[in-house]
């Protein structure tokens, strides 16, 4: 089976930086994803991981430790419309994609 | 089509009563999925298809739900009997291929379900 665990809200400044954090467990692995939903939207996908390490993509970033069984997944230099939901989800050793409960985010002025 | 599309965006039905959601894939996506989302919460997953076929269908709650895939194309989630605690948010997403490897799911907009 598997277990995420992300935090349930986070509050963040304009212009700033927001790390958010995922771990889990899993009996098998085969990727990490990060996903965004606005409010009343469909998810968007953000990024994914396999291998330990960092992934960047412009103002996002999503960081893989396997051995730790966590993610984390960075935003820099917030701006208003990142507030939303973000959802930590994993590939373990069968063929389905499996959420955590997401944490929801807000950026204020 | 260019995403993917679910009917209805909204439907609202009596405790007891059977309700069926569809969702059109993007097309030539092979992969298709079911997830249930509600108020606060992440998407649960419930059944994956890989063609035709019910790949992993290990997240349907019990046997009021089913859904099918006759023409590996468009798909359709049906809920017998509905109750209460069925109200949610029906969410459809299809890949390329399976979700292992870097295949992004693409979700609809969802079909928003309350049964009174």
């Amino acid at each position: 089976g598997q277990n995420i665990d992300q935090p349930t809200e986070m509050t963040a400044t304009e212009g700033a930086i927001v790390q958010i954090n995922c771990t889990y467990q899993t009996s098998g692995f085969n990727g990490l994803f990060w996903y965004q939903q606005h409010a009343g939207e469909a998810p968007t996908f953000l990024s994914y991981n396999v291998l330990d390490g960092l992934e960047e993509k412009g103002r996002f970033s999503s960081f893989l430790s396997r051995s730790k069984g966590y993610s984390y997944l960075l935003l820099k230099e917030l701006q208003m419309k990142d507030s939303a939901s973000y959802l930590c989800g994993l590939t373990g050793g069968g063929n389905k994609l499996t959420f955590g409960t997401g944490t929801q985010l807000k950026v204020e002025l | 089509g260019a995403g993917v599309s679910q009917t209805p965006s909204n439907k609202v039905t009596e405790k007891g009563k059977y309700v069926e959601l569809r969702c059109d894939p993007i097309s030539g996506h092979t992969a298709l999925y079911w997830y249930r989302q509600s108020l606060g919460q992440g998407p649960e997953f419930l059944i994956y298809f890989q063609g035709t076929g019910a790949a992993d269908d290990s997240g349907l709650p019990n046997d009021r739900f089913f859904a099918v895939r006759p023409e590996g194309s468009v798909s359709t989630l049906k809920i017998q009997r509905t109750e209460r605690g069925d109200s949610a948010v029906y969410l459809c997403a299809s890949s390329k291929t399976g979700p292992s490897g870097a295949n992004v799911l693409t979700f609809g907009a969802g079909s928003r379900l309350t049964v009174l």
